[in-house]
């Protein structure tokens, strides 16, 4: 079990550009999660994947962002024309669902950090 | 909905004290209730989980936390503070129906020695 793995750790970037991240999940987990948390805030969700499909999508989710899941492995999260207001912690997490009940254990990722100046 | 509230934004203790982190939360159904750290510039992780099994939860590192129905609370605790337990917890909740946890805004704990 290597655990849930993030990247980059760190990202500058300037106001209209877009940028990437990536989460790699613990192998046999078939939910993965996206949350957003910002300085002195608890984490707050943004969306979720259950194998390759994206199943919720928070208000939070604007047009400019978008996530994808390809074969249910990995996931990856774009903004595109960021703006100074989506620096944040972008956090990941994922677990392993066992008959949808409500009372698995999400595992988290290091974090990715992001600045936009 | 649901939702939780963590009474205190920052909690300071000596090392050996007793460490109580205030945890409420909101929901029309049973939750299920987590207690995550958070060490500074690193992800959560897990500390304890209640799942409607035995009302009070041990966790790693000695803490544990008490679900009460009848306050609507889930506080932590542990008998003495460790100055390693120096961190940012939070506490979240997650109810059938929905796929997320809901996190408090957390509790940073400091540790003097």
């Amino acid at each position: 079990d290597t655990g849930v793995s993030q990247d980059p750790r760190h990202k500058i970037t300037k106001r209209g550009q877009n940028v990437t991240f990536r989460c790699d999940p613990i192998s046999e987990h078939n939910r993965l999660y996206w949350y957003r948390q910002t300085l002195g805030q608890g984490p707050e969700f943004l969306t979720y994947f259950q194998n390759e499909a994206q199943l919720e999508k928070s208000r939070l989710l604007s047009d400019r962002f978008s996530a994808e899941r390809p074969k249910g492995s990995f996931s990856t999260l774009e903004i595109q024309r960021t703006e100074q207001g989506d620096s944040a912690m972008y956090l990941c997490a994922s677990s392993l669902s066992d008959s949808g009940r409500s009372s698995d254990t999400q595992y988290f990722g290091p974090g990715t950090r992001l600045t936009v100046l | 909905a649901q939702s939780v509230t963590q009474l205190g934004s920052h909690v300071s203790v000596s090392e050996g004290a007793l460490v109580l982190l205030r945890c409420n939360y909101s929901s029309s159904v049973p939750p299920y209730l987590f207690w995550y750290v958070q060490y500074p510039n690193q992800g959560l992780q897990l500390l304890l989980k209640y799942t409607s099994a035995a009302t009070l939860v041990k966790g790693i590192n000695g803490f544990e936390a008490e679900f009460k129905k009848s306050e609507t609370s889930f506080h932590l605790t542990k008998p003495s503070a460790h100055m390693s337990d120096a961190a940012e917890y939070f506490c979240a909740v997650r109810t059938s129906g929905y796929s997320t946890l809901t996190f408090g805004k957390g509790t940073m704990l400091l540790v003097s020695p």
